[in-house]
């Protein structure tokens, strides 16, 4: 079975512009969870994603924003983009088929660079 | 609300040395408990989950974690470490689907 990935690996932007990150998960997996990594807010939940429907979301503003087809990929939107979004961004997916404890299997990430 | 702390941001051992990376958590109710690890320019890598049951859980790579309830602690273990070990290593609690993870621990194995 191919693992998650996500593109594009790395991105560079200016200050201002937006940003569209894209992640296909384990092929059957409905849940898609986007975290953020940086040195100094270490790892950070996002959103989860399942069937098309938000079912969570952390303590992050408005500018990030995401979504979730029908064939599970999933995309995660940062508008108006500032010098701390600058992060390592993580997709996970998992069956999670509506229950907890369902192991969580990362993508490589999408280095994002924010200038 | 729920917070894991690994409170050693860096552990060196000497290769062939038993390892011990050290996690706690606070969380109400039953804690689901993971371990990840994290390679230069990689993703995480689940190591092992305690959910319930036996407190010796064995995951991947020969790795082992102790759930000790009334310590709050989820410590990674390993009898023996090889230098291809290190990395940055996670401990993670999961409640509605998200994970909350500790801040991460540099482990070096000194050859």
């Amino acid at each position: 079975k191919a693992g998650v990935t996500q593109t594009p690996r790395y991105l560079i932007k200016t200050r201002g512009q937006q940003v569209t990150l894209s992640c296909s998960p384990i092929s059957g997996h409905r849940s898609v969870s986007w975290y953020q990594q940086t040195p100094g807010q270490g790892l950070q939940f996002l959103f989860e994603y399942f069937s098309e429907t938000q079912r969570n979301k952390g303590n992050f503003p408005g500018r990030f924003s995401g979504r979730q087809f029908s064939n599970s990929r999933s995309e995660m939107n940062v508008s108006t983009l500032e010098l701390g979004d600058s992060a390592l961004y993580l997709c996970a997916s998992s069956s999670a088929t509506g229950g907890l404890n369902n192991e969580q299997f990362f993508g490589p990430g999408t280095r994002l660079t924010v200038l | 609300a729920q917070s894991v702390a690994q409170p050693e941001d860096q552990v060196n051992v000497a290769e062939g040395n038993p390892l011990t990376v050290k996690c706690t958590y606070s969380v109400s109710g039953n804690p689901y408990l993971f371990w990840y690890v994290q390679y230069p320019n990689r993703g995480l890598q689940f190591l092992l989950k305690y959910i319930t049951g036996d407190n010796l859980v064995k995951g991947s790579y020969g790795f082992e974690a102790e759930f000790n309830k009334s310590q709050t602690s989820f410590h990674l273990k390993k009898p023996s470490a090889l230098v291809s070990d290190s990395a940055l290593y996670f401990c993670a609690v999961e409640t509605a689907r998200q994970l909350t993870f500790g801040s991460g621990t540099q482990l070096t194995v000194l050859p």
